[in-house]
């Protein structure tokens, strides 16, 4: 079935440093992620979306990149702070009328100062 | 705007209690949905809806039941809790076709069950 995974379950990073956080995705069809950041005790935040016919999109510090060929998705943070430190989850939209998400189960982000 | 508010936001319960968690946004979203979160298993869809009234079953609907009575309320219930039902529950809702499929979640509640 369709699926939504990251690589690495635990990143640590010192602060300042760029941190990046990667995500595979097994629909090839799937036009539409996004990044969400949780912090403890709190619920999901959007952080950044990206449609399939872009490769590369800028936020606030954050970049999300979208690689079609291997189906693979990254979101940079550059100069990491300790506010950063959190869960980070990447999505998939499964297209259908009921705009169900797939979720991948999460990378934690470690800030060290 | 809140947003999405859940109630309660801490629960404990005794085997074979029920209780129901309450979901309410005040975005005017047409879509609403019911995820739990367990260590190590992400998010998982209990049930959801697409609109006031109708309520369908996601990947982990047993032993849970919802309702939609009114556009901004989702509720779900739990009629005998069990402590495989340990978890904590999140709300979302949504509102597609404005190119942005992102959910908005509550800040959940964290449900007890022993």
């Amino acid at each position: 079935g369709e699926s939504v995974g990251l690589h690495l379950p635990t990143l640590s990073v010192q602060e300042g440093d760029n941190s990046i956080i990667n995500c595979a995705y097994s629909n090839s069809a799937s036009d539409y992620f996004i990044w969400y950041k949780q912090e403890s005790g709190k619920g999901p935040q959007f952080i950044i979306d990206i449609r399939s016919n872009m490769d590369k999109r800028q936020g606030q510090r954050v970049t999300v990149l979208l690689n079609k060929t291997v189906k693979h998705l990254s979101l940079q943070i550059a100069a990491t702070q300790p506010g950063d430190s959190a869960v980070y989850f990447c999505a998939e939209w499964d297209g259908g009328a009921t705009n169900k998400l797939i979720f991948g189960t999460g990378t934690l982000l470690a800030v060290q100062p | 705007n809140a947003g999405v508010t859940q109630t309660p936001k801490f629960r404990v319960l005794k085997t074979g209690q029920s209780m129901t968690l309450l979901c309410a946004q005040d975005m005017n979203h047409e879509y609403m949905y019911w995820y739990r979160q367990d260590p190590g298993m992400g998010l998982r869809l209990i049930h959801y809806s697409v609109g006031e009234g109708t309520t369908a079953k996601g990947e982990v609907p047993d032993g849970y039941n919802v309702s939609r009575l009114k556009k901004q309320n989702f509720l779900l219930g739990l009629e005998s809790a069990a402590p495989s039902q340990t978890s904590v529950y999140f709300c979302a809702s949504s509102r597609p076709g404005q190119g942005n499929y992102g959910y908005t979640f509550g800040s959940g509640t964290r449900l007890t069950v022993v």
